[in-house]
């Protein structure tokens, strides 16, 4: 595998199930990140993880919850969602000298497509 | 907080025609990247430009960075089909996050 991996690419869930999104980079970068991508809107970041510590929060809903256990890997825990969650979740790397910064590439995954019923 | 706005939202063309895409702020950015998405797939970088009135070509495709570092626009001179995606734009500067523009729909038309 090369480049950033996200599974699975589509799920389906009901807003009482429980489920895990999963990315996994082999860029051997030290910044990951979860954005959120809906229909007319730009793209809002959801968090950032530096060398494996959390850096960003965007006020994201507790239903959200995300976890690095280290720096090749992010998931993003799922409960009790609602039909409004249902987007793409796109997962990045990048590289920066001291953590991210915005001037930092970031190398994307294809997204899991999500669906809340 | 800084806004990027892109124009035209949408825009379905025939294959060899040529086309411009905006990107506007009010805001100054560090530098400014160009992203292509295709369907079904993440965002992939095309191009980063970094100084004032700064020109880079990628075959067909000109990208040019504002003179006041305020604006971008990216022109394809004869599209083809394979051009087709949604075209994103990301400012630098401020914050350490990149800001994202909500981006151009793009379909050529064989």
């Amino acid at each position: 595998e090369t480049g950033v991996t996200q599974t699975p690419r589509h799920l389906v869930m009901g807003m009482t199930n429980k489920k895990s999104l999963k990315c996994e980079q082999h860029l051997g970068h030290n910044a990951m990140y979860w954005y959120k991508q809906s229909a007319k809107k730009p793209l809002e970041l959801m968090f950032v993880y530096s060398l494996e510590e959390r850096v960003e929060n965007n006020s994201v809903p507790s239903r959200f919850s995300p976890e690095c256990p280290n720096s090749s890997h992010l998931f993003l825990h799922l409960h009790t969602l609602q039909p409004e969650d249902s987007a793409l979740y796109l997962c990045a790397s990048s590289q920066g000298s001291r953590g991210p910064t915005s001037t930092d590439t970031q190398y994307f995954g294809p997204g899991t497509r999500l669906t809340v019923l | 907080t800084q806004l990027l706005e892109q124009s035209p939202q949408f825009l379905s063309i025939q294959e060899g025609e040529n086309l411009t895409v905006y990107c506007n702020s009010s805001s100054v950015f560090s530098s400014l990247q160009w992203y292509r998405q295709e369907p079904g797939e993440g965002p992939v970088l095309l191009v980063t430009v970094v100084t004032g009135g700064e020109v880079k070509k990628l075959k067909r495709l000109t990208f040019q960075f504002g003179d006041a570092r305020k604006d971008s626009s990216l022109h394809i001179t004869a599209a083809q089909p394979g051009d087709t995606g949604l075209y994103l734009c990301a400012g630098a500067g401020g914050s350490y996050i990149p800001t994202f523009g909500r981006g151009t729909s793009l379909i050529v038309h064989p």
